[in-house]
């Protein structure tokens, strides 16, 4: 199976702040990453598909990037409501691992 | 609107079975492939099980394989999962979810709220 490396693990970041969150995987999966928004109680939301297509709805101060083994997200410009935890995930195989999850709280 | 339903998540004993359902309704559901994915208390997601629409293509997590069985039912929109042989690391939050992609290899589109299973004596 894939693994997917996630870092970091908590980030403490102020509103305005431009945060990029790193995910890095264990073999070449090319383009094959999402990336989602989880906040406490409620079910994930994807954010960005296909490493940097963001998903209709999704505020364009997300941004994704990568190929290979490695991609990150970019918050541009953090907001209130962006304090959650953030998630990437390959989909290169059938297993579609996860990354450990990454949790933006305020500095 | 996309609208996922879950239900049947309840507390059961090691060695017990479960039987969760996922009533789809907002899109055509005989269209698109389904999974399962779960999250133990506070930590991190996991997936579960893959059903393609016409239940072809089946897929399972080597952590539930064998004690899993993922099922649908096109015409009345529901997608089951039946947990046969629990264990106290089956303890989580299921969440079914729309399937983006091709032949089980796909990102998570839609999600429900999710159904909370217990194992434990």
């Amino acid at each position: 199976d894939i693994q997917m490396t996630q870092s970091p693990s908590t980030l403490s970041a102020s509103v305005g702040d431009r945060v990029t969150i790193t995910c890095r995987a264990s073999q070449s999966i090319d383009i094959w990453v999402a990336w989602y928004q989880q906040k406490p109680g409620k079910a994930p939301k994807v954010l960005i598909y296909k490493a940097s297509s963001l998903n209709s709805g999704v505020s364009s101060n997300f941004s994704g990037s990568g190929s290979g083994t490695d991609f990150s997200l970019t918050i541009s410009s953090l907001q209130p409501d962006d304090f959650a935890t953030y998630y990437c995930q390959e989909y290169a195989t059938f297993s579609r691992s996860f990354g450990q999850g990454t949790k933006v709280q305020i500095k | 609107d996309v609208k996922l339903v879950e239900s049947g998540g309840k507390s059961a004993e090691p060695g017990g079975s479960l039987r969760l359902a996922c009533e789809a309704s907002g899109f055509t559901f005989s269209s698109y492939a389904m999974n399962w994915v779960r999250q133990a208390p506070g930590k991190g997601l996991e997936w579960v099980s893959y059903i393609s629409s016409g239940s072809s293509i089946i897929y399972y997590a080597d952590s539930v394989k064998g004690r899993f069985t993922v099922s649908r039912d096109n015409g009345k929109n529901l997608l089951f999962l039946q947990m046969n042989g629990l264990r106290a690391e089956d303890t989580a939050t299921y969440f079914c979810t729309t399937d983006r992609g091709v032949a089980g290899r796909g990102y998570f589109d839609d999600w429900g709220q999710g159904s909370l299973v217990s194992v434990s004596s």
